[in-house]
């Protein structure tokens, strides 16, 4: 079972969006609309930020939103801020386990 | 709130066994599960499985199975990942997590066990 496909890195600017990507394959992310992002921070525990491809847990800023497409789900961050700055994991079901994606580093300008 | 409260730092020498627990206080949830990941320093999130606690259902991903054992204690809340005989290579911090059953989202996480692995 392999890892979901993540871009190592993704920038922006403050006030920019930006948009991660995660490709799977049918058995996980494009079987299942179980798919969720976390933000983990230097040093933190992982927060969950986006839960079932595009829910948002109480808490979380609307600035967060999340997409699925085929085998690939996304996650994008508009008006970008200084606090986003961090790790960024998606996660699918994948039928009897679960996968993380290799991870995206996500670094305001 | 629901917080999971993971055992503390832990230094190992090869070969030794080792049993980390992570206890779930403040919860009303009577039907959960509890997962476990990896995360060796400056890499990724990795998978470990999943047990739930009250009927031990246990599921690892392949990559673990045979590596680790995941037990839970539903009379203590508590969950437990172990090794047999640890490795170098098993160093790493260890978060537990809880999902709901029949949800596929983990909203809340333990803080983290640090397990170092060295002679």
């Amino acid at each position: 079972q392999s890892a979901l496909t993540q871009p190592a890195s993704v920038s922006g600017s403050p006030g920019q969006s930006i948009t991660i990507s995660c490709s799977g394959t049918t058995s996980d992310v494009g079987g299942y609309n179980s798919v969720s992002w976390y933000q983990q921070h230097p040093g933190k525990a992982p927060k969950l930020m986006i839960y079932d491809v595009s829910n948002r847990p109480s808490g979380v800023s609307d600035r967060f939103s999340g997409s699925k497409s085929g085998n690939t789900a996304s996650l994008t961050i508009s008006g970008l801020q200084v606090e986003d700055e961090a790790d960024y994991y998606c996660n699918s079901f994948s039928g009897s386990t679960y996968v993380f994606g290799t991870g995206t580093k996500v670094t305001v300008l | 709130e629901v917080q999971l409260v993971q055992s503390g730092t832990e230094v190992k020498k090869p070969g030794e066994s080792l049993k980390i627990s992570c206890k779930v206080s403040g919860s009303s949830f009577t039907d959960y599960w509890i997962g476990w990941v990896r995360q060796i320093a400056g890499k990724g999130l990795e998978w470990m499985g999943i047990t739930h606690v009250g009927h031990s259902d246990t599921k690892y991903s392949p990559s673990f199975q045979g590596q680790v054992s995941i037990s839970a204690d539903k009379s203590i809340s508590t969950a437990y990942l172990q090794w047999s005989s640890l490795r170098a290579s098993d160093t790493a911090i260890f978060y537990c997590l809880l999902g709901v059953h029949g949800t596929y989202y983990f909203d809340h996480w333990g803080q983290g066990t640090l397990v170092t692995v060295s002679s």
